[in-house]
């Protein structure tokens, strides 16, 4: 099955906002509210950030935020910080109990 | 608080059975309604769903690797395993193992759990 579609890269300067996007089919992204976002630093495993599109973990920042327009889903980090540099993926339920992962943005703190 | 590791060769050969074991601790692999996964990750590369089975049996596979997936659980033990037979240089990731956590509407739509990974290399 296809990977969503993400940027490779994205960046931004400390206390600026970013927003990565993720671009799927109405048989995901479209189809479900059910879009998740990862954080990855090297060498780690992956944290989730926010799930359900928008709700964010308890422990999570305020400053991740999620939404979704049609197949593609937007996770916005606002007040960019060093910490924040990292590999982010999404992820959406898909038909029939399956998931798909994004192809993952790298995201720089310049 | 809920830790989950996985274990198994580091080294399996080519057209052999890959097979790892996730063992979760602080907390029972039965409690509520839960799903038990697997995700990949080759070197570089990004995040591929494998496969997650229910806490009471039932479980889904990705569609690509559905002809050598199998996932299983064993209750008695807090722990649920993954196969994945002929393998070749291409099935050679870190496979994370993770739980699949239901959201506010009460499906499960997420990851919120995840074991540290272990690398496999599939090398003769």
């Amino acid at each position: 099955q296809s990977a969503l579609t993400q940027p490779a890269a994205v960046s931004g300067s400390p206390g600026q906002s970013i927003t990565i996007s993720c671009t799927g089919t109405r048989s995901d992204v479209g189809g479900y509210n059910y879009v998740s976002w990862y954080q990855q630093h090297p060498g780690k495993a992956p944290q989730l950030v926010m799930f359900d599109v928008s709700s964010r973990p308890s422990g999570i920042s305020d400053r991740f935020s999620g939404s979704k327009s049609g197949n593609t889903a937007s996770l916005t980090i606002s007040g960019l910080r060093a910490e924040d540099e990292a590999h982010y993926y999404c992820s959406s339920y898909k038909l029939a109990g399956h998931f798909v992962f994004g192809t993952g943005s790298k995201v720089t703190v310049l | 608080q809920m830790q989950l590791q996985e274990s198994g060769p580091g080294v399996v050969k080519p057209s052999q059975t890959l097979s790892l074991t996730c063992t979760v601790s602080g907390g029972s692999i039965t409690y509520g309604d839960q799903y038990w996964g697997w995700v990949r990750q080759p070197a570089g590369k990004g995040l591929e769903w494998i496969g997650r089975v229910y806490s009471r049996g039932s479980n889904d596979s990705n569609p690509s690797l559905a002809s050598r997936v199998s996932t299983s659980i064993d209750r008695s033990k807090n722990e649920f395993y993954l196969r994945l037979t002929s393998v070749t240089a291409a099935d050679t990731a870190v496979y994370f193992c993770v739980r699949n956590r239901k959201g506010g509407s009460g499906f499960w739509s997420h990851f919120d759990y995840w074991g540290p990974g272990i690398l496999v290399t599939v090398s003769s």
